[in-house]
This record gives C-alpha cells, sequence and structure tokens, in this order.
C-alpha cells in the first residue's frame, strides 16, 4: 500500500516554463489537497477537491491550476513558472468523513525557479 | 480572516521534561483540531485529533487539550526524548471539514 505518492520528487524550472505535478493515492480517498511549504510560513492551500471532477480555490490559487478526472489523481499545474513559486509541495488526501480522520501527505515535490 | 498561530520561536528542552506547545486560533469556530508532526524533509504525519467537545485528548506519552472560550490547543509530550526533535503542526477544519488549514509549526529540540 503505497499512500500517497508525488511526482516528481525535485525539479528545476526556469521563468515561464510551465509544468504538472502529480499526486496519486490508493486509498480511495474523496477529498486531495495541494499545499505549499516555505520557511516560517507553515502549510498554505493552494487548492483542493473534495471528489472526482471538483476542484475549489484554497488560501493562494494565484498562478495555479488543477484537475481531478480520476478519482485517485490529483494534479496541481503552474502555467507559467515564477521564482514566487519556489517552494515545497505537498499533496494530501483524507476519507470523506474529515471530522474523524487524519490526512495522509506525500512525501513533496521540491521546486526551484530560476 | 481566519488566523492560527503557533510558537514561532523553537522550543528547547532537556531530556524527560514534559514539552508544552500552543496553538492560537482567530475569528473561527472549528469543530476539531488536529496536530501533526513534520520532520525535516518528509510530509507531516498525524498525531492526534480532538473535537470541540472534548477538553483532553491522550495518546501514549501526548495529551492535547482544546478551549474553545479561550480559542487554543496546548500538545504536551512527556518523558520527552531526543526522536521527539522536530516541527508540529496544528490544524483546523473549515468550511464544515472540506478545507484543512494548518498553523506555521513550532520546532522542538530536546536535547540529552
Amino acid at each position: 500500500n503505497a499512500g500517497v505518492t508525488q511526482t516528481p520528487k525535485f525539479r528545476v524550472l526556469k521563468t515561464g516554463q510551465s509544468m504538472t505535478l502529480l499526486c496519486a493515492q490508493d486509498m480511495n480517498h474523496e477529498y486531495m489537497y495541494w499545499y505549499r511549504q516555505d520557511p516560517g510560513m507553515g502549510l498554505r492551500l493552494i487548492h483542493y477537491s473534495v471528489g472526482e471532477g471538483t476542484t475549489a480555490k484554497g488560501e493562494v490559487p494565484d498562478g495555479y491550476n488543477v484537475s481531478r478526472l480520476k478519482k485517485q489523481n490529483f494534479l496541481l499545474g503552474l502555467e507559467s513558472a515564477a521564482p514566487s513559486q519556489t517552494s515545497v509541495y505537498f499533496c494530501a488526501s483524507t476519507v470523506k468523513e474529515l471530522m474523524n480522520t487524519e490526512a495522509f501527505f506525500g512525501q513533496g515535490t521540491r521546486l526551484t525557479v530560476v | 480572516s481566519q488566523k492560527i498561530e503557533q510558537n514561532s520561536e523553537a522550543l528547547n528542552i532537556q531530556e524527560g521534561k514534559t514539552a508544552t506547545l500552543t496553538c492560537n486560533y482567530t475569528n473561527y469556530s472549528p469543530a476539531y483540531l488536529q496536530w501533526y508532526r513534520q520532520d525535516p524533509g518528509r510530509g507531516p504525519v498525524f498525531l492526534l485529533l480532538i473535537r470541540e467537545n472534548e477538553k483532553e485528548k491522550r495518546k501514549e506519552r501526548l495529551k492535547v487539550t482544546f478551549d474553545t472560550t479561550l480559542k487554543q490547543s496546548l500538545f504536551h509530550i512527556t518523558a520527552s526524548q531526543p526522536a521527539d526533535s522536530a516541527t508540529y503542526l496544528c490544524a483546523l477544519d473549515m468550511e464544515y471539514g472540506n478545507k484543512l488549514v494548518f498553523g506555521a509549526g513550532t520546532i522542538l529540540r530536546v536535547k540529552s
């Protein structure tokens, strides 16, 4: 049981390039989240999804897009990368009854935009 | 807007002592609060969840309290060990549980 897997683990982008981060979970969870983590600022919610085919904005959605075409996958896209998007990105998933369960996190993707 | 505050400075304690970490929040009334542990280079790992109608929750050497009047949660590690050194994050549910929002975390260092 792999849990939550993020691809890739590391990436360096040039300003203006685009890329997609993939999050895959094998626990049949309904809810999935994308966070970014920067020093001193903790985890900030970018976008989230409460089920296949649905997405919603979090605290810092600008510059990112997401898609949830399959229940097990949640994709985070950067259309035109900027140095301010240099960060560590974490994906998480939970079962539908969030009030009684924890979030499971992936190992993170370290992205550097130069 | 909602705000979650945790001790911004690292907490340094001696092995065997009790570590106490604080999580304060404003402008919101969460139905529950969670605590996570994060080690360098890794994703957060769930530790404990406490609901609004629970005053205290325990798990082995861990204890969490939840005071909805003060809008504060305290996280205690008793008989601390160097292996407890990590960053500890608190998280609140928002929008009826659809969103999980985190504090910035507190670094705990336990010295032997």
